[in-house]
């Protein structure tokens, strides 16, 4: 497998404020990274995919002016929520791509917003 | 046709038996296909997963069954154990897609001991 950290693991934060998610992968450069959001109960479902040195692939429906990915490295994956709201609450996972089709996940990020 | 559709979407299994369950999918160009298991506040792990030119893969207690002409794929987790309870999710995805997954709903098995 890969190993995926994520950095916080948690974080809660006022409604308004930006915060920003670390993914990093520990054991091989990863050119492409995904992130995914979960609610409580549910599937996993797909923000975006970064690569490294390109902006970010959006799936239909996400805002980006909102979800900020910078894929800076070929370790390192950034989400940053700008103004977060109550709604944007949930579990945020990212995952590296090793094998055109093999994904690893991180530990997750719980983001609660007040 | 993107939509990957799993059940059930929760299941009880004494300890010992058989864990099974079931995921199907429309696009045909669907060329990959793992299982995750997923406990509580914590990320999927990737358990086993099959390319369609394989009927069937086996690793330890877990196997894909791969069915190609009906498209659908099933996991078996034989002699479960209560340390199998978690949320398990299919997936599917395209090699020429970049390798984006498309998850199935879950299915949250509970094993008894």
């Amino acid at each position: 497998g890969a190993v995926v950290s994520q950095h916080p693991s948690w974080v809660i934060c006022k409604s308004g404020t930006s915060v920003k998610i670390e993914c990093r992968s520990l054991d091989f450069q990863a050119t492409t990274m995904f992130w995914y959001r979960q609610f409580p109960k549910q599937s996993l479902m797909l923000m975006a995919t970064s690569n490294e040195g390109s902006k970010a692939t959006y799936e239909q429906g996400v805002e980006k002016d909102k979800f900020l990915i910078n894929h800076a490295s070929l370790t390192l994956s950034t989400l940053t929520v700008t103004s977060a709201h109550p709604e944007d609450s949930s579990f945020y996972i990212c995952s590296v791509s090793r094998l055109i089709d093999e994904q690893f996940f991180g530990p997750g990020t719980r983001l609660t917003v007040l | 046709q993107q939509q990957v559709k799993q059940s059930p979407q929760s299941l009880i299994v004494q300890k010992g038996g058989i864990s099974i369950i079931n995921c199907a999918y429309e696009n045909t160009a669907f060329d990959y296909f793992p299982w995750y298991q997923q406990f509580p506040g914590k990320g999927p792990a990737l358990l086993i997963a099959i390319r369609p030119d394989v009927s069937e893969k086996k690793e330890g207690r877990f196997t894909i069954s791969f069915n190609k002409s009906a498209k659908q794929f099933s996991l078996h987790i034989m002699d479960s154990q209560p340390g199998d309870s978690a949320t398990y999710f299919c997936a599917a995805s395209m090699g020429n897609q970049g390798g984006k997954l498309i998850f199935g709903q879950g299915t949250e098995l509970s094993v008894k001991p």
